[in-house]
């Protein structure tokens, strides 16, 4: 059992480059979550889903988009790379609608702009 | 606004110490508790959560939590410490009243030595 995986897991892009972070779950959980964890800053949400099809802005969504278009995938991307936009990522999901139930993370995507 | 505050941004101490970690929520509602751990270089997993019965709650390696509602505290506590809790600490928080959104404190990293 996978769990959450996410790919890649470190990259290096140019200013104004794009790409598109890929996260899995085999869960079957319904909820899927974006983060980007900064130093002295916790994990902030960027973007989330609560079920296939749907998606919603978070706390920092500026200079991302997402797309749950099946229900095991949620892709970040960015379309025009910034350096503020160096961070790790780290995707999470979780069961169903029931409020207590904890998101499982994957082991994040160190990405880096120069 | 509301928010998650971890007093805390980094402890050291020595091993078999006694470790706290405090954490405040501002929120109203009713919430549910969460602690995440994060270790050097991995993803994050669930210590332990909260969202009713005994405030005092047992998670893995001996860790465990005590929600105060009066003081909105969800304090984390181990009795003995190892060299193997060095690692970061976020507490965590989801509105019962909403689909199950994060609220996620700045992060305590804890460092143990031998």
């Amino acid at each position: 059992n996978a769990g959450v995986t996410q790919t890649p897991k470190f990259r290096v892009l140019k200013t104004g480059q794009s790409m598109t972070l890929l996260c899995a779950q085999d869960m079957n959980h319904e909820y899927m979550y974006w983060y980007r964890q900064d130093p002295g800053m916790g994990l902030r949400l960027i973007h989330y889903s609560v079920g296939e099809g749907t998606t919603a802005k978070g706390e920092v969504p500026d200079g991302y988009n997402v797309s749950r278009l099946k229900k095991q995938n949620f892709l970040l991307g960015l379309e025009s790379a910034a350096p503020s936009q160096t961070s790790v990522y780290f995707c999470a999901s979780s069961y169903g609608r029931g409020t207590n139930q904890p998101q499982h993370f994957g082991d994040g995507t160190r990405l880096s702009i120069l | 606004a509301q928010s998650v505050s971890q007093h805390n941004h980094h402890v050291i101490l020595s091993e078999a110490a006694s470790l706290e970690l405090g954490c405040n929520y501002s929120y109203g509602g009713t919430v549910n508790l969460f602690w995440y751990v994060q270790y050097p270089g991995q993803h994050l997993q669930l210590l332990l959560k909260y969202f009713s019965g005994d405030p005092l709650v047992k998670g893995i390696k001996g860790f465990e939590a005590e929600f105060i509602k009066s003081k909105f505290s969800f304090n984390l506590r181990k009795p003995s410490v190892q060299w193997s809790d060095t690692a970061e600490y976020f507490c965590a928080v989801s509105l019962t009243d909403s689909w199950g959104k994060f609220q996620f404190g700045a992060g305590t990293q804890v460092v143990v030595t031998p």
